[in-house]
């Protein structure tokens, strides 16, 4: 499986500013996912990020407040924009697995934790 | 549309002992994957087992075995032999081909010593 790093791997914000939370893989990858997990809450998938084109948001996620880049094939940022405490949660990006018997499976960075205040 | 469910929000097992968590799901595909994450207080999430629907055979990893009966949409994980370092949040997980992946609620085990 692939190693993925996240960073920061924490946070604490003030409201109303924006962070950008960076994903590194050690592979290059077709599709990366950016997630959130509210505090004891599962996954809620924000949007799908495929290089070079625009990510795929999910409902209730738009790009204005949850702007993705995705450079090349190892990269992508997620930032937070304009944040408030209910953004406060666990953001964790994901890949899909490489090998032939493995393209079916996401496996996941360390995931920020973010507080905002 | 697809759905997971997981009707136990919290288990405890001894030290040494067994343990099945439960794991339901709801799709009208014939062909899909299943997969059992844990996410330990560290959060990283990790992949414990993965089915594939079309395998009938059930997969084992070590310690880790499910019991998948596809009539019935059900897909529960055995940990035998638990440990402490087993204590975490447990995710089951669906997916289709080329589709989202839909996680459940998830199950906090713990491991008492």
């Amino acid at each position: 499986s692939a190693v993925i790093s996240q960073k920061p791997s924490r946070d604490i914000c003030q409201r109303g500013t924006s962070l950008t939370i960076q994903c590194q893989v050690d592979s290059q990858v077709t599709m990366m996912f950016w997630y959130r997990q509210q505090p004891g809450q599962s996954l809620t998938l924000i949007a799908t990020a495929n290089q070079g084109s625009e990510a795929t948001y999910e409902s209730g996620f738009v790009i204005d407040k949850f702007p993705i880049s995705r450079p090349n094939l190892t990269f992508s940022t997620l930032t937070v924009s304009n944040m408030s405490p209910e953004d406060s949660s666990i953001y964790l990006c994901s890949v899909e697995g490489t090998s032939r018997s493995s393209t079916d499976t996401q496996y996941f960075g360390p995931g920020t934790r973010l507080t905002v205040l | 549309a697809q759905t997971v469910t997981q009707s136990q929000p919290e288990m405890s097992v001894q030290e040494a002992e067994t343990v099945t968590l439960s794991c339901t799901y709801d799709t009208s595909e014939s062909n899909y994957y299943l997969f059992w994450y844990k996410q330990p207080p560290s959060r990283q999430m990790i992949l414990v087992i993965r089915q594939e629907a079309y395998k009938q055979q059930n997969a084992t990893e070590n310690r880790f075995s499910v019991n998948f009966q596809k009539a019935a949409k059900s897909f529960s994980l055995k940990i035998s032999d638990s440990q402490l370092g087993d204590t975490a949040m447990y995710f089951c997980a669906f997916t289709i081909y080329g589709q989202n992946f839909v996680f459940g609620p998830g199950t906090r085990l713990s491991v008492l010593p």
